[in-house]
C-alpha cells in the first residue's frame, strides 16, 4: 500500500507470479486516478487509469480495480517479469488537481 | 517524438547560487507543471502553466520563479538555491488541465544544494 515517510513498502514478488499493489486514496469527490510506474533514475511513466464511472479497467498485463465504497485502488500485473522491478504510485484527480501517493517498491526476484 | 526533455539532467549548487531548470515538450500540450520528488513523498506541485501565457502557484512554490517561455517550453528557476531545495525536479505536460488527462513526465533534474 502507500505510505508517507522515509522508506517505501516493498512488494517482493517471484517472476512468473501476479502483483498486486494497493492504495488509499482520500478524496472522495475524485473523479480520475492514474496508475504509474517509476523505474531507477527515470520520471514517472503513464500505466493504465480509470474513471470515477468504472470499477475495473483492463489493459496489457494490468487490470485497476477502483472501490469508491472504501476509497481503494489497486494494480493487478499479471506474469510479473524483471522489467516491472520499479516503484509504482497512484494519482488521484479532483477538478484538474493532481495529488499523488509515495509509492511501492517492486522487487521482481528470479 | 521525443515528449518532454528535461536539462540539465544533474547539477550541484552552492547555498545562494541561481540556475534554471529548463523543459520543454513536443506533443502540442496546453498544460505544463513543475513538481519536486523527495525520499519517501509523493510528487508535489511547484508551478504550473494552465495555458500559454498564464502561471499559478501549486503547494510549494516558496523559493521558486516559472516562466512560460511558449506553448513549448516551462523553466523554473531557483534565485537563491537553500539546502532545503535538494530534491528530483520533474516537468509534466499534459493535453488540458481540469479535462482528465494523465501527465506525462520528463525524466527529471537531481539537484543537489550544499
Amino acid at each position: 500500500g502507500e505510505s508517507v515517510g522515509l522508506h517505501l513498502p516493498t512488494l517482493s514478488v517471484q517472476e512468473g507470479d501476479n502483483s498486486i499493489i494497493n492504495c488509499a486514496y482520500s478524496n472522495s469527490a475524485s473523479d480520475y486516478f492514474i496508475w504509474y510506474k517509476q523505474e531507477s533514475g527515470k520520471g514517472p511513466q503513464f500505466i493504465i487509469d480509470i474513471r470515477s464511472n468504472m470499477d475495473k479497467r483492463q489493459g496489457q498485463r494490468v487490470t485497476v480495480l477502483l472501490n469508491k465504497t472504501v476509497k481503494h485502488l489497486s494494480l493487478q500485473i499479471a506474469a510479473t517479469q524483471p522489467g516491472d522491478s520499479a516503484v509504482y504510485f497512484c494519482a488521484e484527480i479532483s477538478w484538474g488537481k493532481f495529488q499523488f501517493g509515495a509509492g511501492t517498491q517492486v522487487v521482481v526476484t528470479p | 517524438n521525443a515528449g518532454v526533455t528535461q536539462t540539465p539532467k544533474f547539477q550541484v549548487l552552492k547555498t545562494g547560487q541561481s540556475m534554471t531548470l529548463q523543459c520543454a515538450q513536443d506533443m502540442n500540450h496546453n498544460s505544463m507543471y513543475w513538481y519536486r520528488q523527495d525520499p519517501g513523498m509523493g510528487l508535489r506541485l511547484i508551478y504550473y502553466s494552465a495555458s500559454e501565457g498564464t502561471t499559478d502557484k501549486g503547494e510549494v512554490p516558496n523559493g521558486y520563479n516559472v516562466s512560460r517561455l511558449n506553448k513549448r517550453e516551462f523553466s523554473l528557476r531557483l534565485e537563491s538555491a537553500a539546502p532545503s531545495q535538494t530534491s528530483v525536479y520533474f516537468c509534466a505536460s499534459s493535453l488540458l488541465r481540469g479535462d482528465n488527462s494523465p501527465l506525462h513526465f520528463g525524466n527529471g533534474t537531481r539537484l543537489t544544494v550544499t
